[in-house]
């Protein structure tokens, strides 16, 4: 049990639409980031935040956006869903000085 | 940019037994980090070995061991006697320094290798 819960995990979204993600880090991390991970694919690297600011982005467009709170709790939103935005989303927390990273169970995105 | 390549899709090995699975990469960083990730049915990535670039020793966490060949940019998992629940997609990632060296973000993933264990 490594302390980091995503929610939901699982939906079901029609294209066009908006949708949130949420992640919980783990106790006393204060980074999150968020990766995308394609069926039978190695996960790909959408953005981390830290201290409520975004601090590194991978290769997405700007419909991905996201946000941390004081908390360290993050959302991920996703605008004008496209049937590729289909995948399993994962969130990992750790400290930013640290390259142990945590993850969650993830949410399986499914865009129809 | 860093790539991460896994070549093998899919292994098999019998349990009890000893497999390898095999990573390389590319990158132009000197300090950098290397993992193996296990990502079982339950979707959830597990952290199985790190190996930090500047230690020229092999990192090992019980019937786990790697043989990382910096020169070559080879970063091999040896999985010995083997057990039913190591049946997993296994990842190897790379992690660097962001541009100002205060933080490790991204990690970058290879494609993945499939590892059954058979009774």
């Amino acid at each position: 049990e490594t302390g980091v819960t995503q929610s939901p995990t699982h939906l079901i979204k029609t294209r066009g639409q908006q949708v949130t993600l949420r992640c919980s880090s783990q106790s006393g991390h204060n980074t999150v980031s968020w990766y995308q991970q394609a069926l039978g694919q190695g996960p790909q690297f959408i953005f981390q935040y830290y201290r409520e600011e975004e601090n590194g982005r991978g290769n997405f467009p700007p419909r991905f956006s996201g946000l941390q709170f004081p908390n360290y709790s993050s959302e991920l939103n996703v605008n004008a869903l496209e049937l590729d935005d289909s995948a399993l989303y994962l969130c990992a927390s750790s400290l930013v000085t640290n390259t142990e990273a945590f993850f969650g169970q993830g949410t399986r995105l499914t865009v129809v | 940019a860093q790539t991460v390549t896994q070549s093998q899709p899919e292994m098999s090995v019998q349990e009890a037994e000893t497999v390898t699975l095999s990573c390389t990469y590319d990158t132009s960083e000197n300090n950098y980090y290397l993992f193996w990730y296990k990502q079982p049915p339950s979707r959830q990535m597990i952290l199985v070995i790190r190996q930090e670039a500047y230690k020229q020793q092999n990192a090992t966490e019980n019937r786990f061991s790697v043989n990382f060949q910096k020169a070559a940019k080879s970063f091999s998992l040896k999985i010995s006697d083997s057990q039913l629940g190591d049946t997993a997609m296994y990842f190897c990632a790379f992690a660097a320094p962001n541009a100002g060296g205060t933080s490790y973000g991204k990690l970058t993933f290879g494609q993945g290798t499939i590892l059954t264990v058979h009774p």
